[in-house]
């Protein structure tokens, strides 16, 4: 069965530093993966999907993250964090060929200034 | 994502009541799906419709039903509502073709709370 780990509960950056935010995942096959974001109060925004092609996707606000196959991560990253970038982050995968998506627990991101 | 709506929003009930999730989407969009949401549990998925006459259970549908009456319309089900029911929960819609394959949108959350 497909399943998705994000280790950290909580990670804390401050305003114009790196960030990451880590994913790995179980799934047979090749997986689609995705990262969602939730704001307070509000349903879960689409980020980025990997579907096949360059291991490197790139998303919305600037974010991108690195399929990275061997590993089975899938990594959130954003060069220069903003303070409007805290939130909930969700990772998601999907088998191939399939429309369910298998979420991970979720990671809080807060960016201090 | 103002394209697909939920009502109500938030919603206060007592334990054996009936009680029903509504959840309408502009996106035309044949795919619909149900979640829960619980602090440190992620998202996990209720029911699922392909189609209209296609519904399928999630991994956690017990104590759930839902009613899938037309395209845009997916409702969910409590017939008898318990605490641990306790939760929020989404509906998000997606499309099996084109840029957005195997996206989901999703609408606002209603927050249910069981007493």
């Amino acid at each position: 069965a497909q399943s998705v780990a994000q280790p950290e509960d909580q990670v804390n950056v401050a305003e114009g530093n790196p960030l990451t935010v880590k994913c790995t995942y179980s799934v047979s096959g090749n997986p689609y993966l995705f990262w969602y974001v939730q704001y307070p109060n509000r349903g879960l925004q689409f980020l980025l999907k990997y579907i096949t092609g360059d291991n490197l996707v790139k998303g919305s606000y600037g974010f991108e993250a690195e399929f990275n196959k061997s590993q089975t991560s899938f990594h959130l990253k954003k060069p220069s964090a903003l303070v409007s970038d805290s939130a909930l982050y969700f990772c998601a995968v999907s088998p191939t060929g399939f429309q369910k998506l298998v979420f991970g627990t979720g990671t809080r991101l807060l960016v201090s200034p | 994502d103002a394209d697909v709506t939920q009502t109500p929003r938030n919603r206060i009930t007592k334990t054996g009541k009936r009680i029903m999730l509504e959840c309408s989407q502009t996106k035309g969009h044949d795919r619909m799906y149900w979640y829960r949401q619980d602090p440190g549990l992620g998202l996990r998925l209720i029911y699922y419709s392909f189609d209209v006459k296609d519904i399928n259970k999630g991994e956690i549908s017990d104590g759930y039903s839902v009613s899938r009456q037309a395209q845009a319309k997916f409702s969910l089900s409590l017939e008898s509502a318990i605490p641990n029911q306790t939760a929020l929960y989404f509906c998000a819609t997606s499309d099996p073709s084109g840029t957005h394959y195997n996206e989901q949108f999703f609408g606002p959350g209603t927050r249910l709370t069981v007493l």
